[in-house]
């Protein structure tokens, strides 16, 4: 099973900031990457897949990067409404797997 | 429009069985591959497993291999997981998910709630 370890498991920042989320596999996965946003309450949101392919509807302050082992999620001036929390997760090889997850809270 | 609603809250005592639903929506569910997803209270993401509902080709997660059935019937668009004897760490929401290259549509989830 790969392991998807997610770093920093929280984070503190200020709105208008940058913020970088890291996404480490514990082996290659290719660009079979996808980040997810999950508000409370509510299911997760697909913001990126394919690694750096943002879904449907996502505004263009999100981008991901990264290929294999090592995948970055930056989200570029936060607004309010992205202080919540980020998955990643690989569907290169079943199981799927998620990160155990990165909040970014308001500094 | 894309839609995955589910089946609504449960509250169950330990040992009982439990089957909740996902009924697709907007396009042909036969074709699409539909996951289930378990998160417990305050933790975060887990695949449980995946259904094929053209073919019924089904994969669970190890995890979760033979702690639930993952069934569905494409006559009715509809998927389900089901447990033959709940117990008390099964209390969280399920959602299904819609999995292409990532899973873009979800249900709006499931609060199953098991408790004597």
């Amino acid at each position: 099973e790969t392991v998807m370890t997610q770093s920093p498991a929280a984070l503190s920042m200020s709105p208008g900031e940058r913020v970088t989320l890291s996404c480490r596999a514990s082996q290659g996965v290719s660009r079979n990457l996808a980040w997810y946003q999950q508000k409370p309450g509510q299911a997760p949101r697909l913001l990126i897949y394919g690694a750096s392919t943002r879904a449907t509807g996502i505004p263009a302050r999100f981008s991901g990067s990264g290929s294999e082992t090592e995948f970055t999620l930056t989200i570029n001036s936060l607004q309010s409404e992205d202080f919540v929390v980020y998955y990643c997760q690989q569907y290169n090889d079943w199981p799927w797997t998620f990160g155990q997850g990165t909040k970014v809270e308001v500094k | 429009e894309v839609q995955l609603v589910q089946s609504g809250a449960e509250v169950k005592e330990p040992g009982e069985s439990l089957k909740i639903s996902c009924k697709g929506s907007g396009y042909s569910f036969a074709n699409h591959w539909v996951a289930w997803v378990r998160q417990m209270p305050g933790k975060g993401l887990e695949w449980m497993g995946i259904i094929h509902p053209g073919d019924s080709d089904t994969r669970y997660s190890p995890s979760f291999q033979g702690q639930v059935t993952i069934s569905a019937d494409k006559s009715i668009s509809t998927a389900y997981v089901q447990w033959s004897s709940l117990k008390a760490s099964d209390t969280a929401i399920y959602f299904c998910a819609r999995h292409e290259t990532g899973a873009e549509y979800w249900g709006q989830g499931t609060l199953v709630t098991v408790s004597s």
